[in-house]
Formats: C-alpha cells, structure tokens, sequence
C-alpha cells in the first residue's frame, strides 16, 4: 500500500468543526482512501472511505483533492467522543493482489477535543 | 452478540505457557483477520484469512500458531512467547468479494491485552 502522512495530532473544542489532513503524494488510480478512527480501549472502525469525490456519511465528510494527493477528514461538529486516533489508509481495489484485504495502519493522529 | 467478539480480554502468561486466543465473527463475513498493536507502535498485520484459507502470514514468528476451524471464529494459538510480545492482539473480519473493489470495511474486536512475564 502506499504511503500517507498525517500529523501526529491535533486539538479542537467541543462543538466546531475539525479538519484532519493527510498527504498521499504517490497515489495510484486504483487506491481508496480509507479513514479508521481508535478510541481509547477500543479495537479500530471504519469511518468514510472514497475514491475521487467528497464523501459524506453519518460519522464524517471526506474531502479528495482533484489531483487525488492529499484528502482531508471533515468531523462537523467535534464532540468529547469523537477524542480518538484517526489512520489514513490507502486500499488497493485490486482484489488479485497480495493487498487483497489487507491495511496498513500508520502512526494516525491523535484528536484532543477540548470540552 | 453482535459484532466482532474476543476472548479473553486481559491475559497474563509465562514464557512457558500454552494459550489460545479467540475470535468469533456474527456478521456473516467471509474474511478474518489477525493484528498486533504494541506500545509507541502502529498496528501490524499478522495473518489473513478468506474463506478459510491462509492468504496472508506477514512474517510473524512460529510461537503464533493461527487456526480458522470455520469462517466464524478465528483462534491465535500461543507458545512459548516472549516479554517483547506483550501487546494488543486485534481481531477483525470483512466481507470479501473478488471482482467487489468497493467495500472492504474491516470490523475490528476490542482486543485482548496480553502480558508476557
């Protein structure tokens, strides 16, 4: 899987908005972009996933950029629950591959939400 | 139950010892999957699973033994492990399709903390 950079963390306040980057300049045209989110104690869940257009679902929005080498995970109104690590991953869609089913976790970001 | 579910959750064991952890899948999902998560570490990879079949053992050492009896339930066989292995083993599944690029949501257990002594 290619590689993603993301900031090592971010703070926010409860109830505004957050922005998390991440960066995947060597992007290929078959990689989604995956975004997984860890609270404490707890096993990792998915969140959003996309290809080229934005994406919205009842968690988050998820923002591509056109050239597809940077995205960004849009919480709309951060909450106490929402303090978690959130991973970036790219997911090759070919299904032949070794990558088939497999993700690559990073180091993610870590949210702070402020009350 | 609903979900991914794992048992134990907290495990303590000697070098010496013989454990198991367990997995079980109620999602109905064809594809499982082993990973370890260690302190200051991101999460690794250990073996995959679909429809059964071992596709994936990503180096792991042979004192991790896997076994998938059925596409529900996922078993991590332990054996003379080290304090270095002391982490967070995580199992998920997903519902796989060949030729389906678009959906592979993993669904991921709560994990059983291991502690080598």
């Amino acid at each position: 899987d290619a590689k993603t950079t993301q900031p090592n963390s971010m703070e926010s306040n409860e109830e505004e908005p957050v922005h998390l980057p991440c960066n995947h300049s060597t992007i290929s045209g078959t990689d989604y972009i995956h975004w997984y989110r860890q609270l404490p104690s707890q096993g990792p869940e998915y969140v959003i996933h996309g290809l080229t257009s934005n994406v919205n679902n009842r968690m988050a929005s998820l923002a591509i950029a056109e050239d597809r080498k940077s995205s960004t995970l849009i919480l709309h109104r951060a909450t106490l629950r929402d303090a978690a690590v959130y991973y970036c991953i790219l997911r090759d869609v070919d299904a032949g591959g070794t990558s088939y089913g497999k993700l690559t976790f990073g180091q993610g970001t870590i949210l702070t939400v402020h009350p | 139950e609903t979900g991914v579910t794992q048992t134990p959750r907290h495990l303590v064991m000697g070098m010496t010892n013989k454990k198991s952890l367990k997995c079980e899948q109620h999602l109905g999902h064809n594809a499982m999957y082993w990973y370890k998560q260690s302190a200051k570490k991101p999460l690794e990879l250990m073996f995959v699973y679909n429809f059964k079949e071992q596709t994936e053992n990503n180096s792991v050492p042979s004192r991790f033994s896997p076994e998938c009896p059925n596409s529900s339930h996922l078993f991590l066989h332990l054996h003379t492990l080290q304090p270095e292995d002391s982490a967070l083993y995580l199992c998920a599944s997903s519902q796989e399709s060949l030729g389906q690029v678009d959906t592979y949501e993993q669904y991921f257990g709560p994990g059983t903390r291991l502690t080598v002594t």
